[in-house]
């Protein structure tokens, strides 16, 4: 069975500063790992996926995730947040061979001026 | 059409009423998703259908809750009798095939509440 814990349900940084957003999950198998966006009043849409091969994953809009095995983490980070960059992040899993993907609670992400 | 279309937008029901939310998705989707999005609690996996394979509907917190796929394509998701802690935006997505090869594609959601 897979799970995903996001640490911060809200966060909080100043425009410019970088941005992190933990996530770290739990799978039986071999994950694959996501990190969904939700911006106010939209859908969610996809911001980076890591399914094989580099560890370090680039998305849109300047984000990156690197999977990192031993820390069973997938932390998104993003080196100067923008005004632009607030909404609510999910980071969620999928283990191979079972297409269930499975979500965490969110981090909303507020940027200040 | 160009998205995954959801209906109705809005429904407001009564204890006890049953109610049906419909899921158009992306024609071609082989895979398709429902989620539950209440707040505080973020995207609770509900049912996942994939082409003709029985679905797996892990999620369903009861059997309250049912879901079906005509001709793989359509989806309905059925909760009977109600109750106030069913209120929440129910979530499709679909995509092209397994997480592996694709996104998800979310529509806009069907915001239920439950009075």
């Amino acid at each position: 069975a897979q799970s995903v814990t996001q640490l911060g349900s809200h966060v909080s940084v100043s425009e410019g500063a970088l941005v992190l957003l933990r996530c770290n999950y739990s799978s039986s198998v071999p994950p694959y790992l996501f990190w969904y966006v939700q911006y106010p009043n939209q859908g969610l849409q996809l911001l980076l996926k890591y399914t094989t091969g580099a560890t370090l994953v680039k998305g849109i809009n300047g984000f990156e995730a690197e999977f990192k095995k031993s820390e069973t983490s997938f932390h998104l980070t993003k080196p100067s947040a923008h005004m632009s960059d607030a909404a609510e992040y999910f980071c969620a899993v999928s283990g191979r061979g079972d297409d269930k993907i499975i979500f965490g609670k969110g981090t909303r992400l507020h940027i200040l001026p | 059409g160009a998205g995954v279309s959801q209906s109705p937008s809005n429904k407001v029901t009564e204890k006890g009423k049953d109610v049906e939310l419909r899921c158009d998705p992306i024609s071609g989707h082989t895979a398709l998703y429902w989620y539950r999005q209440s707040l505080g609690q973020g995207l609770e996996f509900l049912i996942y259908f994939q082409g003709n394979s029985a679905p797996d509907k892990s999620g369903l917190p009861s059997d309250r809750f049912s879901a079906e796929r005509t001709g793989g394509s359509v989806s309905t998701l059925t909760i009977q009798r109600t109750q106030q802690e069913d209120s929440a935006v129910y979530l499709c997505a679909s995509s092209l095939n397994g997480p592996d090869t694709g996104e998800l594609f979310f529509g806009e959601g069907s915001r239920l509440t439950v009075l």
